[in-house]
């Protein structure tokens, strides 16, 4: 069974200041991987995707997460947070043979204070 | 591209009564779709799978009887929600996917108050 963790409820930093949101998975084969934001009484927006290649990987609005295979984890990270980031933040992740099915995490709230 | 809507955004039934969600993939063809429930500061919850003209895939602990979900064309899925509750009150978002395609779009989210 694949599985995501997202060990932080809420996650708070300053304007300005750099923001990590963490995401760890378990899944057999190789993962395809998805962060997606949510606004209040909001669907699900996509930020970014991970299924191949570079383990940097580059988003919306500024966001990029790292791949990393050893620790089986893709946290979220922007180097400037805006005071407009603070939103709930879900990791998703796919197994390649899991019929498609996306997998969540069960959240981490960023909130960014001015 | 990939724009999936859901109809209505917010909807307020009596307890009893049975309300339609509808879920459109607006710019392809949606093979695959899926329904999610989400509760208040919480993840999603998959409810079921829906494949175009085949019956619906439910998971564990949710009633089929009680969510009716419809996957006639390739452009839209339904879920209905009957004799609804207080309890079934809650955020429903759905997903659709293209054939051959690792990604989901997901639909705005449609707000069930039932009182």
């Amino acid at each position: 069974a694949q599985s995501v963790a997202q060990p932080e409820d809420q996650v708070n930093v300053a304007e300005g200041n750099p923001l990590t949101v963490k995401c760890t998975y378990s899944v057999s084969g190789n993962p395809y991987l998805f962060w997606y934001v949510q606004y209040p009484n909001r669907g699900l927006q996509f930020l970014l995707k991970y299924i191949t290649g570079d383990n940097l990987v580059k988003g919306s609005y500024g966001f990029e997460a790292e791949f990393n295979k050893s620790q089986t984890s893709f946290h979220l990270k922007k180097p400037s947070a805006l005071v407009s980031d603070s939103a709930l933040y879900f990791c998703a992740v796919r197994g390649y043979n899991a019929g498609n099915m996306l997998t969540f995490g069960g959240g981490t709230r960023l909130m960014v204070k001015p | 591209g990939a724009v999936v809507s859901q109809h209505p955004s917010r909807v307020i039934c009596k307890s009893g009564t049975s309300v339609k969600i509808e879920c459109r993939s607006l710019d392809f063809q949606a093979t695959t779709m899926f329904w999610y429930r989400q509760f208040p500061k919480k993840s999603l919850m998959l409810m079921a799978t829906s494949n175009e003209g085949s019956k619906a895939t439910y998971e564990q602990g949710v009633e089929k009887d009680k969510f009716l979900i419809n996957h006639a064309s390739l452009t839209l899925s339904t879920l209905t929600v009957t004799s609804a509750h207080p309890e079934d009150s809650s955020f429903y978002i759905c997903s659709a996917r293209a054939e051959s395609s690792y990604e989901q779009y997901f639909g705005p989210g449609t707000r069930l108050t039932v009182t």
